[in-house]
């Protein structure tokens, strides 16, 4: 069936650093890949999206690249800071349907 | 805008019990789709729900039931609760502003602990 793994499943970077989280899909009909970040005790925020359409997004510290040939896409987030700390879930969606990553913690360590 | 509202926050029920769960998607938003939140599971889809209608269903047996009323509220009910059906349930509103312009939104979830 249609999944979507992501690694790694836990990430500890130093304040400063870069940290690189990577998703594969496998549904071809996939054509949407957003990208939440999670804070204890709050939902699923959206921070960043891709459409099939492009290879490459950025947002000041936040940027996602997407490969569709090898179905695979990653979120970089240059320059960390303590408040990036939370759990980061790639999604991967077709047509009105989303599978979301089994998650990555990130801890950034000052 | 208001965001996606969901209530109660918590709720602790006992096995057998039956819960409902309320969400109220972002003025305008007319998608709502609930998923499952665990620790060792992840995020699973439950179901979408758009113009009253399911339009999706995932991988849950029928004691997980939903519906959506005329103003884009929507409700999920989970009968005979067990153990296992303890988890931070989330709401999620979608706005389709034509197929290049779909964005979901979540809710804050309400956290179910099954005794």
């Amino acid at each position: 069936g249609e999944n979507v793994e992501q690694h790694p499943s836990t990430l500890s970077v130093q304040e400063g650093d870069s940290a690189v989280i990577k998703c594969t899909y496998s549904d071809s009909a996939s054509n949407y890949f957003p990208w939440y970040k999670q804070e204890l005790g709050k939902g699923p925020q959206l921070i960043i999206d891709i459409r099939s359409n492009v290879g490459e997004k950025k947002d000041q510290r936040i940027a996602v690249t997407l490969n569709k040939t090898a179905k695979h896409f990653s979120l970089h987030i240059t320059e960390t800071q303590p408040e990036d700390s939370a759990v980061y879930f790639c999604a991967a969606s077709g047509t009105y349907k989303y599978i979301f990553g089994t998650g990555t913690r990130l801890k950034v360590l000052a | 805008k208001a965001g996606v509202t969901q209530t109660p926050r918590y709720l602790i029920k006992t096995r057998g019990q039956q819960v409902t769960l309320s969400c109220s998607p972002i003025s305008g938003h007319r998608s709502v789709s609930w998923y499952q939140q665990t620790p060792g599971q992840g995020l699973q889809f439950l179901f979408e729900y758009f113009s009253e209608t399911q339009r999706n269903k995932g991988n849950f047996p029928g004691r997980f039931s939903g519906r959506q009323f005329s103003n884009s509220r929507s409700e999920m009910n989970v009968s005979t609760l067990e153990l296992g059906d303890s988890a931070l349930y989330l709401c999620a509103s979608r706005f389709q502003g034509g197929a290049t312009n779909e964005k979901l939104f979540f809710g804050s979830g309400t956290q179910l602990s099954v005794l």
